[in-house]
């Protein structure tokens, strides 16, 4: 059964504060590791999907980083408005569906 | 370009009745899936469907139901609704071709109350 945890829960960071997430897996054989955002009473927003160790991709002030067993999230300088909950997802095997962790709730205070 | 809409965005029901819940995939998208999200927790899978079919299925009872249209729009139904049921109703829209690959894009969003 795919696993996925977030750790922290929270993270409360003030604005120009870079701090990264954590989203540790357990999966038989990754097909694909998703960041989403999401703002509250809203549906996820797409931001990246990685598929092997070592890739990395970036937008704006995140850079999302994948190994075998985690993907961090960073934040460069971030600011108010990327509050929000990040939430991690893998799909691994044969499956069709995500399995998601619970989010970490970002607040970036000005 | 729409994105995923679905409707009602919110609603109460009181335990035993039924519920629809529908959405519409984003515009080229064939593939629907829906998860159930509770508060402060990640979106849970509940079931997938494609060419009017379910495909695949998540750990909900069959009170949890589903319907795919011909033109891809898609409804969920909630039977005999229980208090725990009370969440977030996610509509998620993927191409068929890359459905163990690709990435999915969500709706806003159903908000159900159960009283």
């Amino acid at each position: 059964e795919d696993q996925v945890t977030q750790s922290p829960e929270a993270l409360r960071l003030q604005e120009g504060e870079s701090s990264s997430l954590n989203c540790s897996y357990t999966v038989s054989g990754l097909r694909g590791l998703f960041w989403y955002r999401q703002d509250p009473g809203k549906g996820p927003e797409f931001l990246f999907t990685l598929y092997s160790a070592g890739e990395e991709k970036e937008k704006e002030r995140l850079k999302a980083t994948l190994t075998k067993k985690e993907s961090f999230l960073h934040i460069t300088a971030p600011k108010p408005e990327d509050s929000a909950t990040y939430l991690c997802a893998v799909r691994g095997g044969s499956a069709r569906q995500l399995t998601f962790g619970s989010g970490t709730q970002l607040t970036v205070l000005p | 370009d729409a994105g995923v809409t679905q409707s009602p965005t919110h609603l109460i029901k009181t335990r035993g009745q039924q519920v629809t819940l529908r959405c519409s995939p984003k515009s080229g998208h064939d593939t629907v899936s829906w998860y159930q999200q509770a508060l402060g927790q990640g979106p849970q899978f509940i079931f997938q469907y494609y060419e009017e079919e379910e495909r695949q299925r998540g750990n909900f009872p069959d009170r949890f139901s589903g319907h795919q249209f011909p033109n891809y729009s898609s409804e969920l139904n909630v039977n005999a609704l229980l208090l725990g049921d009370s969440a977030l109703y996610l509509c998620a829209s993927s191409f068929r071709l890359a459905v163990n690959t690709g990435e999915l894009f969500f709706g806003e969003g159903s908000r159900l109350t159960v009283l």
